[in-house]
């Protein structure tokens, strides 16, 4: 079953406009990833924070990451119409090694209207 | 650096056939997970193969099973299909420890009917 939780479901912003998504998760984790979907299409990967960072910045993406609150959170800035897209957090689910195995959350739909 | 190659792209077949799908993963990338998309459950991890064998298996039935190649080229089977077998069906290569995250295919497009 999906172990996280992401909010809100929908998002609709203009142009320019800052867009925040949440992430909440159940287990513990090595650490955290975000993705983006465009319609249908493969994910792409957008930034890793591991269990041992707060925070993550990569160009226009600010990631923030609280695992006592097994929490995270995607901050795009001067959103543009290309940001259109759906949002998935994705988790790794503990343990030691790679299992190859992400545990995605449901998504968050953002759309950007110009 | 050529992506991760899924084929076919589109792909329909009628309940109770079988199905293979396959994945070329980046070069270098030993690693290779398999994902099913569908609306109503999301994302759900099927496999995940390493150097031709399998690591990690989600809870999927047995009419799912998948193989790897000695040149980590990967293939995904799904025998009697079922009307909700229709998904987007994902795969993904990575690095050792998948320090840099996961580079996804763009697909294969599944309708059983």
């Amino acid at each position: 079953s999906q172990q996280g939780e992401e909010d809100p479901q929908a998002l609709s912003i203009q142009e320019g406009e800052n867009a925040t998504m949440n992430c909440s998760y159940k287990t513990s984790i090595n650490n955290l990833q975000w993705y983006r979907q465009n319609s249908g299409r493969g994910l792409v990967h957008l930034i890793l924070i591991r269990s041992n960072e707060r925070e993550k910045h990569s160009g226009r993406l600010r990631v923030t990451l609280d695992t006592s609150k097994k929490s995270s959170s995607l901050l795009i800035t001067a959103s543009r119409a290309a940001d259109t897209a759906s949002y998935f957090c994705a988790t790794d689910g503990g343990g030691s090694g790679n299992t190859g195995k992400l545990i995605f959350g449901q998504g968050t739909t953002l759309q950007v209207k110009p | 650096k050529a992506g991760v190659t899924q084929t076919p792209r589109y792909l329909i077949k009628t309940r109770g056939q079988q199905v293979t799908l396959s994945c070329s993963p980046i070069s270098g990338h030993r690693s290779v997970s398999w994902y099913q998309q569908t609306p109503g459950q999301g994302l759900q991890f099927l496999f995940e193969y390493f150097s031709e064998t399998q690591r990690n298996k989600g809870n999927f039935p047995g009419r799912f099973s998948g193989r790897q190649f000695s040149n980590s080229r990967s293939e995904m089977n799904v025998s009697t299909l079922e009307l909700g077998d229709s998904a987007l069906y994902l795969c993904a290569s990575s690095l050792p420890q998948a320090r840099n995250g996961y580079t996804f295919g763009s697909g294969t497009r599944l309708t059983v009917v």
